[in-house]
């Protein structure tokens, strides 16, 4: 069966500092892959997804980024963090029809 | 990418049934209707999806009218459990950007 990991589950760090979290799927290949932001109280926003190794699509200009080094890994980056970034982040892939799966989300507070 | 609206909140209490209506006027043919739910600190869950006419599963009964420019979830017996955000999405076969909108907060209460 298919599974996501997303890590960690709790980050605080200082403006300024750098970040990158993690996200990897087993028991499938070629997923489509997603980083979404929610900020409290708020919807999901999309912030990138790929198709396939190296394919990355932005759909919110900002200070993050994103890489797919392996079929099955996501990668969300910021060279610099700022305050506006805390939010909870959630990864999540797709076969490309019917449902998506999400991983447990990562709470980022940014001080 | 079709636009959806959906109510931003509903308030329900135990035991009643529960129908969360999505807009979606500019639907095009090959477009499905997708609803998930999401619980505070967790990622959505897909709930039901369909294309036309009705669509039930153990969770909830999805119904699209024929012109396919609406469509309602329908919760049956809601507990408070049932108390999440769900969204509305309508996408096209092949690949889909999951684009979730705000959602509709119900609050089921005693």
């Amino acid at each position: 069966s298919q599974t996501i990991h997303q890590w960690p589950a709790t980050l605080v760090q200082p403006v300024g500092s750098p970040l990158s979290l993690e996200c990897t799927v087993e028991g499938t290949s070629n997923p489509n892959l997603y980083w979404y932001r929610q900020a409290a109280g708020r919807g999901l926003q999309l912030l990138f997804y790929s198709v396939g190794i190296g394919q990355i699509s932005s759909e919110v200009p900002q200070n993050l980024s994103a890489s797919r080094p392996q079929d099955r890994q996501f990668i969300l980056s910021s060279k610099k963090l700022l305050l506006s970034d805390s939010g909870f982040y959630l990864c999540a892939w797709s076969p490309g029809a019917v449902e998506a799966f999400f991983g447990q989300g990562t709470r980022l507070t940014v001080v | 990418l079709a636009k959806t609206t959906q109510p931003i909140s509903m308030d329900s209490y135990e035991g009643q049934e529960v129908n969360i209506t999505c807009s979606h006027n500019n639907i095009a043919t090959n477009d499905y209707i997708t609803w998930y739910q999401q619980f505070p600190s967790q990622g959505p869950r897909f709930i039901i999806q369909g294309y036309k006419t009705k669509v039930t599963n153990e969770v909830a009964s999805l119904f699209i009218p024929a012109d396919r420019k609406s469509s309602t979830l329908s919760l049956p017996r809601v507990s408070l459990s049932d108390t999440a955000v769900y969204y509305c999405l309508v996408e096209g076969t092949g690949f889909q950007k999951l684009v979730f909108g705000t959602g509709t907060r119900l609050l089921v209460s005693p």
